[in-house]
C-alpha cells in the first residue's frame, strides 16, 4: 500500500530564516505531487504542484519556492520567512486523472513563524 | 474550470441526529466528486467520492453522499451523529481530463452537541 510522511510536524522559526519541510511517498511511482497551506479560516490553498522529477508548478507568487530531487520526494524551501508564512502545510500526492486526481495527504507541518 | 460550494462554514447538530452538510458544484464536463474529513492537527482523509455509476456513494464511517446531476450537488449525510464525527469536511471536485487539478471547498466544521 502507499503512504506518505512529511516532516517536520512542527516548527517554530524565527522572521527570515531559512525554512525545509520535507515530504516522501513509498508504495508507487511516478506520483504526482502537491504543497498545500491550509492558514486558519481560509480553506486549502495549492502552492505548488510537480507532475515529475524537475517539473514544478507554483500557484501562487510567494517567497516560497519548491523541488523535486526524486521521483517520490518533494521539499518545500524559503530562504527568509515571513510572519505570513505561518499555517499548516500538506503534501499530498496523486496518480493523477487515471484516479479522477484523486488526492491522499500527509499528517501536516505547523508552522509557526515569530 | 470546476468550482465548489459548501453552504455553511460551521454546522452544529445533536449527537444522534441527522447529519446533512451542502455541497454544489460547477463543471463543464462529467465531474468526479470527492468528501474529505479532517480531524484536528492532521491531514485530511478521504472519505468517500463518486466517478462514475451509481450515484449513491457510501464511505467510510457510515458517511454517503448522493450525486445529482439536476441540482448539482454531492451533499453528505448520516443518519446518527456521533461525536466522533465533529471534525471539517471538505467536499472536493475533479474530471477526467489530464490538466485539470482537483478544487477543494472552503470546508464546513461540524459541531455535536451532547
Amino acid at each position: 500500500s502507499q503512504t506518505i510522511h512529511q516532516w517536520p510536524a512542527t516548527l517554530v522559526q524565527p522572521v527570515g530564516s531559512p525554512l525545509s519541510l520535507e515530504c516522501t511517498v513509498e508504495g508507487t511511482s511516478n506520483p504526482n505531487l502537491y504543497w498545500y497551506r491550509q492558514a486558519a479560516g481560509r480553506g486549502l490553498q495549492l502552492l505548488f504542484y510537480s507532475v515529475g522529477i524537475g517539473q514544478i508548478s507554483s500557484e501562487v507568487p510567494q517567497n516560497l519556492s519548491a523541488s523535486r530531487p526524486q521521483d517520490r520526494q518533494f521539499i518545500l524551501s524559503s530562504k527568509k520567512l515571513l510572519l505570513s508564512d505561518s499555517g499548516f502545510y500538506l503534501c499530498a500526492w496523486s496518480r493523477g486523472a487515471v484516479s479522477g486526481n484523486t488526492i491522499y495527504f500527509g499528517e501536516g507541518s505547523w508552522l509557526t513563524v515569530v | 474550470a470546476q468550482s465548489v460550494t459548501q453552504l455553511g462554514s460551521h454546522v452544529s447538530v445533536s449527537e444522534g441526529a441527522l447529519v446533512l452538510l451542502r455541497c454544489n458544484y460547477s463543471s463543464s464536463v462529467p465531474p468526479y466528486l470527492f468528501w474529505y474529513v479532517q480531524y484536528p492537527n492532521q491531514g485530511l482523509q478521504l472519505l468517500l467520492k463518486y466517478t462514475t455509476g451509481a450515484t449513491l456513494v457510501k464511505g467510510i464511517n457510515g458517511f454517503e453522499a448522493e450525486f445529482k446531476k439536476s441540482e448539482t450537488s454531492f451533499h453528505l449525510t448520516k443518519p446518527s451523529a456521533h461525536m466522533s464525527d465533529a471534525a471539517e469536511y471538505f467536499c472536493a471536485v475533479s474530471t477526467m481530463n489530464r490538466d485539470d487539478k482537483i478544487i477543494f471547498g472552503k470546508g464546513t466544521r461540524l459541531h455535536i452537541l451532547p
